[in-house]
């Protein structure tokens, strides 16, 4: 198994351009979500899925957008870009009831100039 | 709205013990979980605690709780270099939608 897979790894956005974050994983779980994690804050939910057709808003999902299609994928749209959206962004998924556990991706750094 | 405090920075020699706090305001938390960021990646789950135990104990990890004052712990017993690494803490009722701590960065030295 591939396990939760991230593309790109690095990406560099101009102010108002739009471009989808792609999250993936291979082990057939339900809950998929994406985290934003900033210096000093920790990680931050901001959209959620808990099966394909199902999405949700977490803490901070201002200016994103998320669908959820298949199971098996999770993208992230970043609408317009700002630069208080540059961030390192994880995606995770769940698929056993307790202990909940999550699988996080290997993350992407976004910069927004 | 619920909270997860941790200290930002914790240094150690090697072969010491580490000990990684952490506090948190929602009582209904019902999970509390550690997870280990290595550099350049992804989280990865170190352990759990349910909330109706006290302690738990694994290979050179011990949790402890101390759910009247909120209180959750981390101690890595004889640190090594390869424990270098961000570490959260992180809470639920029941569900996937986590409250993360802040993360402690911690440096071993040798």
């Amino acid at each position: 198994n591939a396990g939760v897979t991230q593309t790109p790894k690095f990406q560099v956005l101009k102010t108002g351009q739009s471009m989808t974050l792609q999250c993936a994983q291979d082990m057939n779980h339900e809950y998929m979500s994406w985290y934003r994690q900033d210096p000093g804050m920790g990680l931050r939910l901001i959209h959620y899925s808990v099966g394909a057709g199902i999405t949700d808003q977490g803490e901070v999902p201002n200016g994103y957008n998320v669908s959820r299609s298949t199971t098996e994928d999770f993208p992230l749209r970043l609408l317009s870009a700002a630069p208080s959206q540059t961030s390192v962004y994880f995606c995770a998924s769940g698929g056993d009831l307790s202990p909940y556990e999550q699988y996080f991706g290997p993350g992407t750094r976004l910069t927004v100039t | 709205g619920e909270d997860v405090e941790q200290s930002l920075f914790l240094s150690v020699r090697e072969g010491d013990s580490s000990v990684i706090n952490c506090t948190y305001t929602d009582s209904s938390s019902t999970y509390l979980y550690w997870y280990k960021q290595e550099p350049g990646a992804g989280l990865q789950l170190l352990t759990y605690i349910f909330s109706n135990m006290d302690m738990k104990q694994d290979q050179r990890l011990t949790v402890l709780l101390n759910k009247k004052d909120k209180h959750l712990s981390l101690r890595i017993a004889d640190t090594q270099t390869g424990d270098s690494a961000i570490y959260f803490c992180a809470g639920t009722s029941g569900t996937y939608k986590y409250i993360f701590g802040t993360g402690t960065r911690l440096k071993v030295l040798a």
